[in-house]
């Protein structure tokens, strides 16, 4: 079975500092992760996704993620974290089956 | 385009009563799917199509049907809703099927459902 950890349920983090949102994940195999984020009443949008290659993943809005094997793990990070990045942050696997396999959800709030 | 329509935005159910989530697509995506997000539980993946015809079940099917007539449209059958079943459902496309090629899904807006 597949599955996905978002440790922490909120991340704080105050504007201009990095940002970091943990992911970890378990499979069988090599896995395709994405990070997808939620807005308040909106549905999720994609930022980014690692399939092969490069460990560091560059996606929208100035993301980034790198992916560790060893650790199993994706983690989200931001150089200078922005007021309106504050949303809720899902990481997620797929693997095997057709479909993605979710995360809790982590929610970030940019302090001004 | 105008990606993933989801309707209705808010509905309120009796316990017993039935209803239809549609869901449709302008973007020919030959995958869709079904998905209910809870409080700390993150998305669940509830049914899925791999394309008109193929419907297959996911982590949470039991209480609700889907069919796929068309590649444009997966709608989502409540058979007899229960307090259980409030949540907000996202219907999502992508193509090809994820896990084939993982490209990533589009979601709609969602359908918030409160069952009294």
């Amino acid at each position: 079975a597949q599955s996905v950890a978002q440790p922490e349920d909120q991340v704080n983090v105050a504007e201009g500092n990095p940002l970091t949102v943990k992911c970890t994940y378990s499979v069988s195999g090599n896995p395709y992760l994405f990070w997808y984020v939620q807005y308040p009443n909106r549905g999720l949008q994609f930022l980014l996704k690692y399939i092969t290659g490069d460990n560091l993943v560059k996606g929208s809005y100035g993301f980034e993620a790198e992916f560790n094997k060893s650790q199993t793990s994706f983690h989200l990070k931001k150089p200078s974290a922005l007021v309106s990045d504050s949303a809720l942050y899902f990481c997620a696997l797929s693997r095997g089956r057709r479909a993605l396999t979710f995360g809790s959800g982590t929610r970030l709030q940019v302090q001004p | 385009n105008a990606g993933v329509t989801q309707t209705p935005k808010f509905q309120v159910l009796k316990t017993g009563q039935s209803m239809t989530l549609q869901c449709a697509q302008d973007m020919n995506h030959e995958y869709m799917s079904w998905y209910r997000q809870d409080p700390g539980m993150g998305l669940r993946l509830i049914h899925y199509s791999v394309g008109a015809g193929i419907t297959d079940q996911g982590e949470v099917p039991n209480g609700y049907n889907v069919s796929r007539s068309t590649t444009e449209d997966f709608p989502l059958r409540l058979l007899s809703a229960a307090p259980s079943q409030t949540s907000v459902y996202f219907c999502a496309s992508s193509s090809p099927a994820i896990g084939a090629s993982a490209t990533e899904a589009f979601f709609g807006q969602g359908t918030r459902l409160t069952v009294v």
